[in-house]
């Protein structure tokens, strides 16, 4: 089982500040490294999907960064409004004949945005 | 274009029951992936397909069947459901690489008593 660690489990952010929380992931075999945004009573969606070391995404005020010798991601977000208020899932797929073993997901960094 | 479907939205069982869980996509995707979901042990891979007449087991496959007979369907069977099993389940699907973006169902919410 591979162990994929989120870091902090969860995160109060007063309105407006910046925030930044970690995912780590097995630093050999790397395949694919993906970041999803959990509403409450809704299912995962798909912010990112990230597979070059070094590689920088951007989506509106939220962007992740990657390291794969390090085996890491930051996932930032900008001037945080109470919408961003959600669980934020990162999911590795290593490298795995085309990767189709399907993905192994951390258990999520709880960010809650106080007015 | 509904993406990624999942019947029925919840479901109350006795012990011992059985019952099947539909996951329907309509983006030819080759690849389905159920997954189950419970408090502090985030998403888990119950079975996964990578085409049509495939399936393989994930990391917490007991007590569970599934069937891919039509690409766009992806089936997992419950043959005595256990209080265990209690959970939501999310179907997803991606569309034959994991560099590509993975889409998952609304999820199926269901309580074994």
């Amino acid at each position: 089982i591979l162990n994929v660690e989120q870091s902090p489990q969860s995160l109060h952010v007063q309105e407006g500040d910046s925030t930044n929380f970690t995912c780590s992931f097995p630093s050999s075999n790397f395949y694919a490294l993906h970041w999803y945004r959990w509403e409450t009573a809704k299912s995962p969606e798909a912010l990112f999907v990230m597979t070059l070391n070094g590689d920088e995404k951007k989506k509106g005020r939220i962007s992740a960064t990657l390291n794969t010798k390090e085996g890491y991601s930051y996932l930032y977000i900008k001037g945080s409004q109470p919408e961003d208020s959600a669980t934020y899932l990162c999911a590795f797929a290593p490298y795995s004949g085309g990767g189709a073993d399907g993905l192994t997901f951390g258990k999520g960094t709880h960010l809650i945005i106080q007015p | 274009n509904a993406g990624v479907t999942q019947t029925p939205k919840f479901r109350v069982l006795k012990t011992g029951q059985s019952m099947t869980l539909l996951c329907a996509q309509d983006m030819n995707h080759e690849y389905m992936y159920w997954y189950r979901q419970d408090p502090g042990m985030g998403l888990r891979l119950i079975h996964y397909s990578v085409g049509e007449g495939t399936t393989a087991k994930g990391e917490v496959p007991d007590g569970y069947n599934v069937s891919r007979l039509k690409k766009q369907n992806f089936l997992l069977g419950l043959e005595s459901a256990a209080p265990s099993q209690t959970s939501v389940y999310f179907c997803a699907s991606i569309r034959d690489d994991y560099q590509e973006t993975q889409y998952f169902g609304p999820g199926t919410r269901l309580l074994v008593l």
